[in-house]
């Protein structure tokens, strides 16, 4: 069975901060993971993802993940937070060969206050 | 280069109606998903289209239909409309490397 926890409905974090919003996964064989945002009213975007290679990897407007295989996490992170990273972000992971079915956490919402 | 579109991004439908969701893929991409996204909770996937047949089917019941055309968009049907279909339904389209891009959404309300 392959699945998404995120532990948080919500992160409250200061701007100038950094933050850091959790993931952990459960996926038969290698994982493939990934982080995406959604803004209100909006579709999601895609912000960065691991297939292989450096556990750490960066995406989009100064995002970075680190994937964490013995603790199976995949938490997001951002070294100093801005008002405008405000939203509710997914991770999804998918498994190697399952023709790109994705399996979402239920969304963590990230409110940066000024 | 355009993203991936649907139409409509609003609608308003009665129970027991049915509804038809379109969806225009990124240029280039070849494989179209579509995804359940209820209020509050994360995207569900409904189905996968390649080749114009479909290839993966998440758990939904066959109210849920699709179709792909030779120009790679796809169309969602959904029969028989209950309130709890009411959500946003998301495309998406998969790029070679295995990244999915989503497409704003439709908005469905069934009433």
């Amino acid at each position: 069975a392959q699945s998404v926890a995120q532990p948080e409905d919500q992160v409250n974090v200061a701007e100038g901060n950094p933050l850091t919003v959790k993931c952990t996964y459960s996926v038969s064989g290698n994982p493939y993971l990934f982080w995406y945002v959604q803004y209100p009213n909006r579709g999601l975007q895609f912000l960065l993802k691991y297939i292989t290679g450096d556990n750490l990897v960066k995406g989009s407007y100064g995002f970075e993940a680190e994937f964490n295989k013995s603790q199976t996490s995949f938490h997001l992170k951002k070294p100093s937070a801005l008002v405008s990273d405000s939203a509710l972000y997914f991770c999804a992971v998918r498994a190697h060969g399952n023709f790109n079915k994705f399996y979402f956490g239920s969304g963590t919402k990230l409110n940066v206050k000024p | 280069d355009a993203g991936v579109t649907q139409s409509p991004t609003h609608l308003i439908k009665t129970r027991g109606q049915q509804v038809t969701l379109r969806c225009s893929p990124k240029s280039g991409h070849d494989t179209v998903s579509w995804y359940q996204q209820a209020l509050g909770q994360g995207p569900q996937f409904i189905f996968q289209y390649y080749e114009e047949e479909e290839r993966q089917r998440g758990n939904f019941p066959d109210r849920f239909s699709g179709h792909q055309f030779p120009n790679y968009s796809s169309e969602l049907n959904v029969n028989a409309l209950l309130l709890g279909d009411s959500a946003l339904y998301l495309c998406a389209s998969t790029g070679p490397e295995g990244t999915i891009y989503f497409g704003e959404g439709s908005w469905l309300t069934v009433v």
